[in-house]
């Protein structure tokens, strides 16, 4: 039963390096998310993709794109790495309208850009 | 504007020192608040959603209780594997199907 898995856990990427954070669930979820979480800050969206096939931007999209590759997977890749991207990056998933159960999140990344 | 916003910061308790945490919010049309707990190096992990004032759901030594403007969680003599960061989340018309986390509560359980 391994719910969301995130790749990989941890990174180090030079400002202007590129990378692409890779999530998968096999939860057969609709709804899939990408949020960071910064000290004191609480988790923030980032991009979000509501059905296989759609994406929209949430609450900080800006240097980030994201791909909705199939229903199991949604990336999310730093096209020029900056140190405001310095967070850990969490993956998460949820059968919509189902509010029940919340969301099911990964173990995160932790970004550090230097 | 919008806010969630959770106190204390951070709570020591001892073992069996009974205790709440507050989540605080300003949203127009709640839909559902929701707790989870986050364990060091790890992602949240859901507790409870609540939908309306009045409310109340249990877990084990957890309880959670919502108002028009506040939700508290209640914990009951806790043990130190309590020890987590926990965060409420709502859910409002304004953000259509996704959340708005407060920053947490981190809370430590001493034998």
């Amino acid at each position: 039963n391994a719910g969301v898995t995130q790749t990989p856990k941890f990174q180090v990427l030079k400002t202007g390096q590129s990378m692409t954070l890779q999530c998968a669930q096999d939860m057969n979820h609709n709804s899939m998310y990408w949020y960071r979480q910064d000290p004191g800050m609480g988790l923030r969206l980032i991009y979000y993709s509501a059905s296989e096939g759609t994406t929209d931007k949430g609450e900080v999209p800006n240097g980030y794109n994201v791909s909705r590759l199939n229903k199991r997977e949604f990336s999310l890749r730093l096209e020029s790495a900056a140190p405001s991207q310095t967070s850990v990056y969490f993956c998460a998933s949820s059968e919509i309208p189902d509010r029940a159960y919340g969301y099911t999140f990964g173990s995160g990344t932790r970004l550090t850009v230097v | 504007e919008d806010q969630v916003t959770q106190s204390p910061e951070a709570l020591r308790l001892q073992e069996g020192e009974s205790s709440s945490l507050n989540c605080s919010y300003t949203v127009s049309g709640l839909r559902g608040l929701f707790w989870y707990r986050q364990d060091p190096g790890k992602g949240p992990e859901f507790l409870f959603t609540l939908y309306s004032a009045g409310e109340e759901k249990e877990k084990e030594r957890l309880k959670a209780t919502l108002t028009k403007k506040e939700s508290f969680l209640h914990i009951t003599a806790p043990k130190p594997e309590d020890s987590a960061t926990y965060l409420c989340a709502v859910q409002a018309d304004n953000y259509g199907q996704n959340f708005v986390f407060g920053p947490g509560t981190r809370l430590s359980v001493l034998p």
